[in-house]
């Protein structure tokens, strides 16, 4: 089967603190790509990254990273400082060779003041 | 410019109702897709066109025919709306032969049946 979890339904931090985001995934393939998207309380949905399964490089972007780990299937993603416009419901997703994209429930996330 | 736009923004419509979403892209891409978002936040592929051609339908009613005049167009039209259909519906393109290049979405339409 072909899975994107989030686990996490809802998290809540206060500014300035350091928040991850947890995405497992299923797969049989051996070439497939993730992605993060961010959806603001605005509602449009936003590219964050992608990575392809044959690079397990960790990015950092900012205050963003991600942590990429074939081994235990996982794509997990950082704030660093959060702010509270990273305040918005982010998405973690899969993508295979016929490019449907296979989304995880996502995980809202409050930055409180 | 905007690179995937759908309209309209909000719709608005009766049980029985027959209606359309409009969507192009200006990117180029060779693919578009329709995704269903769920109440829960819940994003579901709908359908897949690759150059006016379908190459995916998870398993939605035939009330949805989606349209491809030509590979910047994906138009989705439902007919006898029903409750259930009340969600909001994300239009998207991305690049074929690029496996893996991310999708560009649309600003979604917020569909409302009464």
């Amino acid at each position: 089967a072909q899975k994107v979890t989030q686990a996490q339904t809802e998290i809540s931090v206060v500014e300035k603190e350091d928040v991850t985001l947890d995405c497992v995934y299923e797969t049989r393939d051996t070439t497939y790509y993730l992605f993060w998207y961010k959806q603001p309380p605005s509602g449009e949905l936003v590219f964050l990254i992608r990575r392809n399964s044959f690079d397990e490089q960790n990015e950092i972007s900012g205050r963003y990273s991600w942590n990429f780990q074939k081994s235990t299937s996982s794509f997990n993603f950082t704030i660093t400082a959060s702010q509270v416009v990273d305040s918005a419901v982010y998405f973690c997703a899969l993508s295979f060779r016929d490019d449907k994209i296979i989304f995880g429930k996502g995980t809202r996330l409050h930055i409180l003041p | 410019d905007t690179a995937v736009s759908q309209t309209p923004k909000y719709l608005v419509t009766q049980m029985g109702n027959d209606k359309s979403i409009k969507c192009e892209q200006n990117l180029g891409h060779d693919t578009m897709y329709w995704y269903k978002q769920d109440s829960k936040k819940f994003l579901k592929i709908m359908f897949s066109y690759n150059n006016k051609e379908l190459i995916i339908n998870e398993t939605v009613p035939n009330r949805f025919s989606p349209k491809s005049p030509d590979k910047a167009h994906l138009n989705l039209h439902i007919n006898s709306l029903e409750l259930g259909d009340s969600a909001v519906y994300f239009c998207a393109s991305s690049q074929l032969g690029a496996a893996g290049t991310e999708a560009f979405f649309g600003q979604g339409t917020r569909l409302t049946v009464v």
